[in-house]
């Protein structure tokens, strides 16, 4: 079945940007999902179809997708950013729904 | 507002049953599809199953076709997870999300806070 790789971790500093990334073979050419997941708290859709928001997801969120990488962004940190985050893809083969292993993001 | 309420979790042996309900609340039930979504202990999330709207289309993992089964009743905007056969592994907590449309190719959007379920002798 399709795989979708993260890094485990990711750090940074209060206002700067956070890249996370997503790597799939061929990935530009699926829909990616991300979703944020505080300790404790349900997942939530952060960034759908690559790059939309959905309601009240702040404009910090962003994500894009190509090639071999889908990549979400947040700009301007925040301390209470601090979560695990999973992307996810919808594939052809045995498995229809996969979730890339997470990364969570911490806030120095 | 969206809730999704998730119930039936709880501690069985290896090899039983178990059946978990989602109840919806706060938008159409009836024209959204549904997921239910798993996480072990500590682990990260783990796709189950989908099911449209009109239950015409249903997907599940390899992990547990043949073992579990989804349905819903758009009537009492409920949706459920009949487990059987169960295994150690498939400890974890089970959440069920409403789709962004009415097919299960469409990721979750809103999600309820979990029933653990403990398979476990």
């Amino acid at each position: 079945s399709y795989v979708l790789t993260q890094p485990p971790s990711v750090s940074v500093a209060p206002g700067q940007t956070a890249r996370l990334t997503c790597g799939g073979n061929n990935i530009g050419s699926k829909s990616v999902h991300w979703y944020q997941q505080k300790p404790g708290q349900a997942p939530v859709l952060v960034v759908y179809d690559d790059s939309d928001r959905p309601s009240g997801i702040p404009e910090r969120f962003s994500g894009s997708n190509s090639g071999n990488t889908a990549t979400l962004t947040i700009s301007r940190v925040e301390a209470g950013d601090e979560a695990d985050f999973y992307c996810q893809v919808w594939d052809t083969g045995s498995d229809p729904w996969v979730f890339g292993g997470g990364t969570k993001l911490t806030v120095l | 507002e969206v809730q999704l309420v998730e119930s039936g979790g709880g501690l069985v042996q290896p090899g039983r049953s178990l059946r978990l309900s989602c109840a919806a609340s706060g938008f159409t039930f009836d024209d959204y599809a549904m997921h239910w979504v798993r996480q072990a202990p500590g682990k990260g999330l783990e796709w189950v199953s989908g099911i449209s709207w009109n239950s015409h289309s249903i997907g599940y993992a390899v992990s547990v076709k043949g073992r579990f089964t989804i349905s819903r009743d758009n009537a009492r905007n409920s949706l459920y997870l009949q487990m059987s056969s169960l295994r150690a592994e498939d400890t974890a907590l089970y959440y069920c999300a409403k789709a962004r449309a009415y097919d299960w190719t469409n990721p979750g959007d809103h999600w309820g806070q979990g029933t653990l379920v403990t398979v476990s002798s």
